[in-house]
């Protein structure tokens, strides 16, 4: 299993960015995807589940109306679409199979 | 503030059992399986316990999980240095639709 994300930078207060991650060595699209953030020096919290098929997805309260997570089963690719973002969603970003295996992280830098 | 609650630290010398607890509610721990993750510096989460008490393959017996209620807990026996490392609990919670974290617990190998 393996699983690389990309997309993460800077960005300023209220600027948005899209987060990809590349899935491979598993059957993708029978997968439950996860992405969950950690900020610098503090704990783990989860963001967003999407199913094997794209058809429910689940988010946090903080980030209701600002994400989006979505899927191309034909890519092995996960996306969250970042919009609106703030100084507290900088951190380090993980796509997640099923909770079991994780990425490596890509880090979001929300600055001015 | 965690939905699951941890404690900050624990320690232990190498040989020892330690124990980490994870509290949570019936929405969470009460009512759905737990998990526990590892998180070595600068590192990914790395799964450890998953379904209360089973453990990916690869994973030393020496880590098990146990719950009662609404709490749950992970031992880790015959305490090595490359324990030395912060530990997570997780689970699904019915209330808030989502998945919740503990704060997760800074172990320490004296």
């Amino acid at each position: 299993v393996q699983l690389v994300e990309s997309g993460g930078g800077v960005v300023q207060p209220g600027g948005s960015l899209r987060l990809s991650c590349a899935a491979s060595g598993f059957t993708f699209s029978t997968s439950g995807m996860h992405w969950v953030r950690q900020a610098p020096g503090k704990g783990l919290q989860w963001v967003a589940f999407i199913r094997s098929d794209g058809s429910n997805k689940y988010y946090v309260d903080s980030v209701k109306g600002r994400f989006t997570i979505s899927r191309d089963n034909s890519k092995n690719t996960v996306f969250l679409q970042m919009n609106s973002l703030s100084v507290e969603d900088t951190a380090v970003y993980y796509c997640a199979k099923d909770l079991w295996n994780w990425g490596q992280g890509t880090l979001v830098t929300v600055s001015s | 503030q965690s939905v699951l609650t941890q404690p900050p630290s624990a320690s232990g010398t190498p040989g020892q059992r330690v124990t980490i607890s994870c509290s949570g509610s019936s929405s969470n721990i009460g009512s759905n399986n737990e998990y526990w993750y590892q998180q070595l510096p600068g590192t990914a989460p790395k799964l450890l316990i998953y379904r209360n008490n089973q453990r990916p393959s690869g994973v030393p017996d020496r880590f098990s999980g146990s719950k009662s209620g609404t709490s749950a807990s992970l031992a880790i026996s015959g305490l090595r240095p490359e324990d030395e490392a912060d530990y997570y609990c997780a689970a699904w919670d019915d209330s808030l639709s989502g998945w919740v974290f503990g704060g997760g617990t800074k172990l320490t190998v004296l």
